[in-house]
């Protein structure tokens, strides 16, 4: 079984409609991070948490917000999703600093 | 503005060869350096990591170099195989989160 695992894989959706992605990790860690893929722009970080307490601001948290339900669970909703979110997304991971971040198989989201 | 810049967005190499991906970074703080593969649908997966108090680190066929005078790293694929076919992401951390390079996309050539 994965050690990170995101549903759905896939998701189309329309303009202004909410929408969750959900994160689970049965690595243990602490840290985990929610990631935006666009094409030439790399992977851009959106919100990670430190521990089921501890939520903070990535680069791009704008129209973006986060849950973290317990250790082995964070969520990525978009509260009025817009085209411009259209992107692969990525959860991830990890021990802290001085280690690895392990990915999830991504989420394809589509709005239009 | 760009902390961690790959400024090659492709590179083609043929099967045998070695592949060399460059990786510049601005921010002096950084302290550990990763590389990261990634195939289409899959998320990416974690290839090497160096420590600013290393210079080179080893792997296999995987070798990652670290200048921080000049803060440039490389990663060294020899000898490349078609399989190696995938984008290469440089990471960089401090007492931060991961940032990411905009990423290389490496071709080998059987």
């Amino acid at each position: 079984d994965a050690d990170v695992t995101q549903t759905p894989r896939n998701r189309i959706t329309k303009t202004g409609k909410r929408i969750m992605l959900e994160c689970s990790q049965t690595k243990g860690h602490d840290r985990m991070y929610w990631y935006r893929q666009d094409p030439g722009l790399g992977l851009r970080l959106i919100y990670y948490s430190f521990d089921v307490k501890d939520i903070n601001k990535g680069e791009i948290s704008d129209g973006y917000s986060v849950s973290r339900q317990a250790q082995a669970k964070f969520s990525l909703s978009l509260e009025s999703a817009i085209p411009n979110q259209t992107a692969l997304y990525f959860c991830a991971t990890g021990q802290g600093v001085g280690y690895e971040q392990y990915f999830g198989p991504g989420t394809r989201l589509t709005v239009t | 503005d760009q902390q961690v810049k790959q400024n090659s967005p492709s590179l083609s190499v043929q099967e045998g060869r070695i592949s060399i991906l460059n990786c510049d970074y601005t921010n002096s703080m950084f302290d550990y350096f990763l590389w990261y593969k990634k195939y289409p649908a899959e998320g990416p997966t974690f290839l090497i990591s160096i420590s600013s108090i290393k210079d080179k680190n080893e792997d296999g066929r995987f070798t990652v170099f670290l200048n921080k005078s000049a803060k440039h790293l490389s990663l060294h694929i020899v000898p490349s195989q078609p399989g190696d076919s995938a984008v290469y992401f440089c990471a960089a951390s401090g007492n931060t989160p991961l940032v990411f390079g905009k990423g290389t996309r490496l071709s080998v050539i059987a």
